[in-house]
């Protein structure tokens, strides 16, 4: 089946500064990868996603790049702000398509 | 519109004993999936539901099980819990349960302990 690594377990930005977590993956099948934030003690919610046929996707402050050659993806947060602070995870299908693997999580703890 | 509702939000139970979650979809949902969040191991995936049919299920033991109601709510039944099945459970519920196509609304969880 599918195995996600996700990277760094922890991150500890300054305010104002950038945050890259990267994924890898082993199915090259996969073609969905999602991106979930999670606050402390409150419930994951999607912030962005991508499909295998593009190659980056952006929202605001945030954006994902897909590199299907390397098997990885990534999420970049600019100009990172206290509110940014959780959990984050990344995920991707297994074959199945029902089924979303998801990454260990990645705390960011955002410092003003 | 509602989100999705978990029951109950906190659970104490000893060994041995078997314990039932409860899941309420987003109105329209029909796909349920059930996820355990443990400190470091990120969110395992359990079961998933669609209209009333299990179609696909994860890496746990046997004493995991699920079942889905006409309705789309869904519950989850361990049976003779062990001190690792301490865990968030959180359900998330889809809206036609092509994963793949569309993103999952997540309940805020069960934690359960186990003693």
């Amino acid at each position: 089946g599918e195995n996600v690594e996700q990277h760094p377990s922890t991150l500890s930005v300054q305010e104002g500064d950038s945050a890259v977590i990267k994924c890898t993956y082993s199915d090259s099948a996969s073609n969905y990868f999602p991106w979930y934030k999670q606050e402390l003690g409150k419930r994951p919610q999607l912030i962005i996603d991508i499909r295998s046929n593009v190659g980056e996707k952006k929202d605001q402050r945030i954006a994902v790049t897909l590199n299907k050659t390397a098997k990885h993806f990534s999420l970049h947060i600019t100009e990172t702000q206290p509110e940014d602070s959780a959990v984050y995870f990344c995920a991707t299908l297994d074959g199945g398509y029902n089924k979303l693997i998801f990454g260990a999580g990645t705390r960011l703890a955002v410092h003003p | 519109k509602a989100g999705v509702t978990q029951t109950p939000r906190y659970l104490i139970k000893t060994r041995g004993q078997q314990v039932t979650l409860s899941c309420s979809p987003i109105s329209g949902h029909r796909s349920v999936s059930w996820y355990q969040q443990t400190p470091g191991q990120g969110l395992q995936f359990l079961f998933e539901y669609f209209s009333e049919t299990q179609r696909n299920k994860g890496n746990f033991p046997g004493r995991f099980s699920g079942r889905q109601f006409s309705n789309s709510r869904s519950e989850m039944n361990v049976s003779t819990l062990e001190l690792g099945d301490s865990a968030l459970y959180l359900c998330a519920s889809s809206l036609a349960g092509r994963i793949g196509n569309e993103k999952l609304f997540f309940g805020s969880g069960t934690q359960l302990s186990v003693l």
